[in-house]
């Protein structure tokens, strides 16, 4: 089946530094979407790329939408302590017929703060 | 608050018996998605209904089974519960496709 492979899977922050991580996959998406968990709630979307090479911010936030349309990269600048949580990365690929297929979603991205 | 409500919040049951999850879809959503995250799995795809059809299916046991009412609300039937079965079960609603899901808040079963 489709796998996304996040990476890393855990990840300490300290206040005012920078964060990546990636998703990578051996299939092709036309879609890759970011979201964020925090505990107790549901995954909230954070950012939607939908074309190769894309590169979209939503405030500290930059995502990208990888050449090759198999992977992803997620930057998170001047961290702050409100971004603690549990990041997934997430693919949408087209079905043969055309129509929209199903999200698949990567493992997550745990983000702590460093003690 | 997302516009998606899931009840309940939490359950706790034994193995072997069947539990009734509940969704309110954002109003205007046609489409009602759920998924399993369990710690080791993340976020599996279970089912879609679209306007009251099935509309894709994707890691849902024979055990497990889903419907969209009339006024687009969603129920997950699960029976015979293992103790695998623990885990969060959210569901999401949409009106233009995967790409632009709501999540609830999720129901966590416990099964015991």
């Amino acid at each position: 089946g489709q796998q996304l492979n996040q990476s890393p899977q855990s990840m300490f922050i300290q206040e005012g530094e920078d964060v990546s991580m990636n998703c990578t996959s051996s299939s092709i998406f036309n879609t890759w979407l970011w979201y964020k968990q925090d505990p107790g709630e549901g995954p909230v979307l954070l950012i939607a790329l939908y074309k190769a090479g894309e590169l979209t911010s939503n405030g500290r936030l930059t995502a990208q939408f990888g050449i090759t349309r198999k992977d992803s990269f997620l930057n998170i600048s001047a961290s702050i302590p409100s971004d603690v949580g549990i990041y997934f990365c997430a693919g949408l690929r087209m079905n043969y017929g055309g129509s929209q297929g199903n999200l698949i979603f990567g493992k997550g991205t745990k983000l702590s703060v460093k003690p | 608050d997302s516009g998606v409500t899931q009840t309940p919040k939490h359950l706790i049951t034994a193995t072997g018996q069947r539990v009734t999850l509940r969704c309110s879809p954002r109003s205007g959503d046609l489409s009602v998605y759920w998924y399993q995250q369990s710690l080791d799995q993340g976020l599996q795809f279970l089912i879609q209904y679209y306007n009251g059809e099935e509309r894709a299916k994707g890691n849902i046991l024979e055990r497990f089974s889903a419907q969209q009412f009339p006024d687009l609300h969603s129920e997950l039937n699960l029976s015979s519960l293992e103790l695998g079965d623990s885990a969060l079960y959210f569901c999401a609603s949409s009106n233009s496709g995967a790409n632009v899901l709501t999540f609830g808040a999720g129901s966590r079963l416990t099964v015991l």
